[in-house]
């Protein structure tokens, strides 16, 4: 079964950082791209960040480039964001998503639960 | 503001058939294929449609997805009680290099 679980969401001051993990399982993840998307409270989802399967590409969303990275760690099947200077507006719950092998047009079609992060001071 | 357009809700009886709508421009929906999905509140969002019309194993030949020009849309027939949840549109975007979603269309079952 294929599993993709998210952690490190928790409460931080405006202008803090965070980091949050994702491990996946149950598929060969060094050969995925790999993408997390965001759910502001009551709000739809927004692309955040996607990375390349051997981490060579990534790219991000206007609004958290230059404040936010995105990495992986094959030999451990997991992925990671560095988010720094957050804002309120940062506030959301945050997915990682298994996208598709080739290219990084091709649907996610497996989402984590997603962990919380909320700044606020 | 999405960069993909959806009306915000829809509403339908048990077993009708309700569409929703999706509109893009020529750098998304335009020029790659569109997905939707399934978000009951408070859970993961859900793969539905990708590749304009697929259907992942397990969903519903109830649901059925098109596309044409810089618009989409999804079917749902034999409305059911269950079908009742937010459906959001995606579409790789060429412009930004990155997924765009629709706003969310809220369905409920009367």
């Amino acid at each position: 079964e294929v599993l993709l679980v998210e952690s490190g969401g928790g409460l931080v001051q405006p202008g803090g950082s965070l980091r949050l993990s994702c491990a996946a399982s149950g598929f060969a993840f060094n050969k995925y791209w790999m993408t997390w998307v965001r759910q502001a409270p009551g709000k739809g989802l927004e692309w955040v960040a996607h990375i390349h399967p051997d981490g060579s590409e990534k790219s991000f969303v206007d609004s958290v480039k230059g404040r936010f990275t995105i990495s992986r760690d094959n030999s451990k099947s997991c992925l990671h964001l560095q988010m720094y200077s957050l804002r309120a507006e940062d506030t959301a719950k945050y997915y990682c998503a298994k996208g598709g092998i080739s290219t990084p047009w091709v649907a996610m079609d497996v989402w984590g639960t997603g962990t919380t992060v909320i700044v606020s001071s | 503001q999405s960069v993909l357009t959806q009306p915000p809700s829809a509403s339908g009886t048990p077993g009708q058939r309700v569409t929703i709508s999706c509109s893009g421009s020529s750098s998304n929906i335009g020029d790659n294929t569109v997905a939707w999905y399934q978000q009951v509140p408070g859970t993961t969002p859900k793969l539905l449609i990708y590749r304009n019309n697929q259907r992942p194993s397990g969903v519903p030949d109830r649901f059925s997805g098109s596309k044409s020009g810089t618009s989409a849309s999804l079917a749902i027939s034999g409305l059911q009680s269950e079908d009742e949840s937010d459906y959001y549109c995606a579409a790789w975007d060429d412009s930004l290099y990155g997924w765009v979603f629709g706003g969310g269309t809220k369905l409920t079952v009367l």
